[in-house]
């Protein structure tokens, strides 16, 4: 079945630091991958996302490329904010019967500190 | 800007009783889903609907879980009755639907503690 391991947390940064989360997956088809980003007491927010192999998704400073050879789908960012204080989360999708259901990682909670 | 509405918020309900949260997803959203996402860990699916049409519910103990969406619209999950484990917090998300994979909005959450 599907799956997504990410790097473990919480991840503590100074702000103006160079950001990387580590996610990797395993797929049975070719999925579309994702990064949502949870602020505390919120629902999940979409951050950026990737459809097919080589692709960069992008969104307010941030960026992952789909790297199918090595089935990962890293988060970084060149200069984090303290309001970048957040629990990232990496999943995927796939098209295999129809469902389109999103598989979660664990979550990657990251501080940014002044 | 349209969003997935959710409520209640909060609710903490006592072991055995029944409860139920209520999702509206983003107008013309065809498809909807139920996650649930124990604290420290990523959401699971608990059950999709395309329409009103049931798509995938392997993950849905059925024994005390029920949803339903009788017009294709709104929806309601239901638990009854109510077990300690099932302390969680509770996302409905929507998307477009169809064949494409489109992206899933998701609601604020509904967060139950069972005492």
């Amino acid at each position: 079945g599907n799956s997504v391991t990410q790097m473990e947390g919480p991840v503590t940064l100074s702000e103006e630091a160079f950001l990387t989360i580590n996610c990797t997956y395993t797929a049975t088809g070719y999925p579309s991958l994702f990064w949502y980003v949870q602020y505390p007491g919120e629902g999940l927010q979409l951050l950026l996302k990737a459809t097919k192999a080589d692709d960069k998704g992008s969104n307010k400073g941030f960026e992952a490329t789909y790297r199918k050879e090595t089935t990962s789908f890293h988060l970084e960012k060149g200069s984090v904010q303290v309001s970048d204080s957040a629990v990232y989360f990496c999943a995927l999708s796939d098209r295999l019967g129809g469902g389109n259901k999103l598989t979660f990682g664990t979550g990657t909670q990251l501080k940014v500190e002044l | 800007e349209a969003e997935v509405a959710q409520s209640p918020r909060y609710k903490i309900t006592e072991k055995s009783q029944a409860v139920a949260f209520w999702c509206d997803p983003i107008s013309g959203h065809a498809t909807l889903y139920w996650y649930r996402q124990i604290l420290g860990q990523g959401p699971e699916l608990l059950v999709q609907f395309q329409d009103e049409s049931v798509v995938d519910d392997s993950q849905l103990p059925k024994d005390r879980f029920s949803a339903e969406r009788l017009k294709g619209v709104d929806s309601t999950l239901k638990i009854q009755p109510a077990e300690l484990g099932d302390s969680a917090m509770y996302l409905c998300a929507s998307s477009l639907g169809g064949g494409q994979v489109f992206e899933q909005y998701f609601g604020p959450g509904t967060r139950l503690t069972v005492t």
